[in-house]
C-alpha cells in the first residue's frame, strides 16, 4: 500500500539556520504531495503542495520540490524563526483515492 | 466558526466505557475523516464519508469503534469499551467534495484528546 516516511525528530535549530526535513513516499501512479503542519495548540493546516512531477511547492519561506525519480518531497527553509517551532508531517494523496497517507511527523524546535 | 469545530477537546474516561466525539465540519464541505494522532505516532486514517455514499471504513481497528453522520453534515465517532491503547488525540478534517488531490485539501479541526485510564 502506499506509505510515507520521514525522519524522526525532534530536531532542535538555532535561529537563522538552515531547516531540511527528509520525505520519501511509495505509491502507485501519480499522487500529489503536501506538507501539513501543526503550530502548539492549533489543528493541522496545509503549508504547501505539489501535484506533478517537479512541481515546487512554497509557502512562509518553505520549498519542497516533487521529485519523482526518487520519490521524495524534502522540506526545506533558509532561515528558521522560534515561531517555525512545530510538527511537520508529510502526505500523499491519490487523484482516486479517498484520504491522505501521513507520515510519522517531525518535531522542529527552534531556539533563540 | 469557519472551521472545523470538534468536542469536547479533552475527554478522560475509565476503561470499558463508552465516550463519543463529535465534528462539525466546514458548512458545504461534503467530504468528512477521521483519523488518530497517537503519542510519537502519525496520523492514522480511521473512516471516511462522503455525501451520501457508502463510507469507508477500512481504518477502523476494531468492532468497538463505529463513527455515523447525520444529515450530511455532523459526524458522531463512538469508541466502545474503551481500552487504554485507545488514547490518543482524534482529529476530524473535512474538505469540499469532488475529484482528485489536485485543488483539494485537508482542513482540520484542533482534536479531542482522549485519555483511558
Amino acid at each position: 500500500g502506499d506509505s510515507v516516511t520521514q525522519m524522526e525528530g525532534p530536531v532542535t535549530l538555532s535561529e537563522e539556520a538552515f531547516l531540511t526535513i527528509n520525505c520519501t513516499y511509495t505509491a502507485t501512479g501519480y499522487p500529489s504531495l503536501f506538507w501539513y503542519v501543526q503550530y502548539p495548540g492549533e489543528g493541522l493546516q496545509l503549508l504547501l503542495k505539489a501535484t506533478k512531477a517537479d512541481d515546487k511547492g512554497s509557502n512562509k519561506g518553505f520549498e519542497a520540490t516533487y521529485r519523482k525519480e526518487t520519490t521524495s518531497f524534502h522540506l526545506e527553509k533558509g532561515s528558521v524563526q522560534v515561531s517555525d517551532s512545530a510538527v511537520y508531517f508529510c502526505a500523499l494523496g491519490k487523484a482516486a483515492g479517498n484520504k491522505l497517507t501521513f507520515g510519522g511527523g517531525t518535531r522542529v524546535l527552534v531556539k533563540p | 466558526g469557519a472551521g472545523v469545530s470538534q468536542s469536547p477537546s479533552n475527554k478522560v474516561t475509565e476503561k470499558g466505557k463508552d465516550v463519543e466525539l463529535r465534528c462539525d465540519p466546514i458548512s458545504g464541505h461534503t467530504a468528512l475523516y477521521w483519523y488518530r494522532q497517537s503519542l510519537g505516532q502519525g496520523l492514522e486514517f480511521l473512516i471516511y464519508f462522503q455525501g451520501n455514499s457508502a463510507p469507508d471504513k477500512s481504518g477502523l481497528p476494531s468492532d468497538r469503534f463505529s463513527a455515523e453522520r447525520t444529515g450530511g453534515s455532523v459526524s458522531t465517532l463512538t469508541i466502545q469499551r474503551t481500552q487504554q491503547e485507545d488514547s490518543a488525540v482524534y482529529l476530524c478534517a473535512s474538505r469540499p467534495g469532488g475529484a482528485g488531490w489536485n485543488t483539494g485539501e485537508l482542513f482540520f479541526g484542533e482534536g479531542s484528546r482522549l485519555t483511558v485510564l
